[in-house]
């Protein structure tokens, strides 16, 4: 199937410095990517939809400032956890449609904010 | 906004047994996709089946197969002679057409036993 490549697949920070999270879809071009946010043995929560050239669109109750998503081309959606701290610490995964219209998933990255 | 329920939080099953684990969703749409993914221990979210609506057929992929029930808005995975690498967090999810946003159920967690 088509691979979607994410990293890293872990980081640790120290609270109030920022992360960024890369997202890039391989072998495809992806012009809507999703980011997602999953808790221990808890299902995917859906954050934001990253649409290539344009703003992302956020789901209600995460916060944009905290959040940024940059879509800066076709193949690559980046999602920055500024000012990290230790509630943000969790599972960040992404996820694109490829042209056959199946969703596939990075590997995700484990954010841990000491 | 659609909702998907997984009712059943673990399964067991013995090597080479068979198991169906269940899914109901509720839409107002009429064109949508439903997938099953498997989620194993590395947290790598794997695209186990898809299922567009509009097709009666139901869709089978080697050992899985699913029963897509449109008018009872039912869509379970049945899993045949078991492999304890199917060990893993089963989600079941609705897409709207692509690109879409997803929703996922809870999670069930199945262990296959020896």
């Amino acid at each position: 199937g088509a691979v979607v490549s994410q990293h890293p697949s872990r980081v640790i920070c120290k609270s109030g410095t920022s992360v960024k999270i890369e997202c890039r879809s391989l072998d495809f071009q992806a012009t809507t990517m999703f980011w997602y946010r999953q808790f221990p043995k808890q299902s995917l929560m859906l954050m934001a939809t990253s649409n290539e050239g344009s703003k992302a669109t956020y789901e209600q109750g995460v916060e944009k400032d905290k959040f940024l998503i940059n879509h800066a081309s076709l193949t690559l959606s980046t999602l920055t956890v500024t000012s990290a701290h230790p509630e943000d610490s969790s599972f960040y995964i992404c996820s694109a449609y490829d042209p056959w219209e199946k969703l596939f998933f990075g590997s995700g990255t484990q954010l841990s904010v000491l | 906004a659609q909702t998907v329920t997984q009712s059943q939080p673990e399964m067991s099953v013995q090597e080479a047994e068979t198991v169906t684990l269940s899914c109901t969703y509720d839409t107002s749409e009429n064109n949508y996709y439903l997938f099953w993914y498997k989620q194993p221990p590395s947290r790598q979210m794997i695209l186990v089946i898809r299922q567009e609506a509009y097709k009666q057929q139901n869709a089978t992929e080697n050992r899985f197969s699913v029963n897509f029930q449109k008018a009872a808005k039912s869509f379970s995975l049945k899993i045949s002679d078991s492999q304890l690498g199917d060990t893993a967090m089963y989600f079941c999810a609705f897409m709207n057409p692509p690109p879409g946003k997803s929703t996922f159920g809870d999670g069930t967690t199945l262990t296959v036993k020896p």
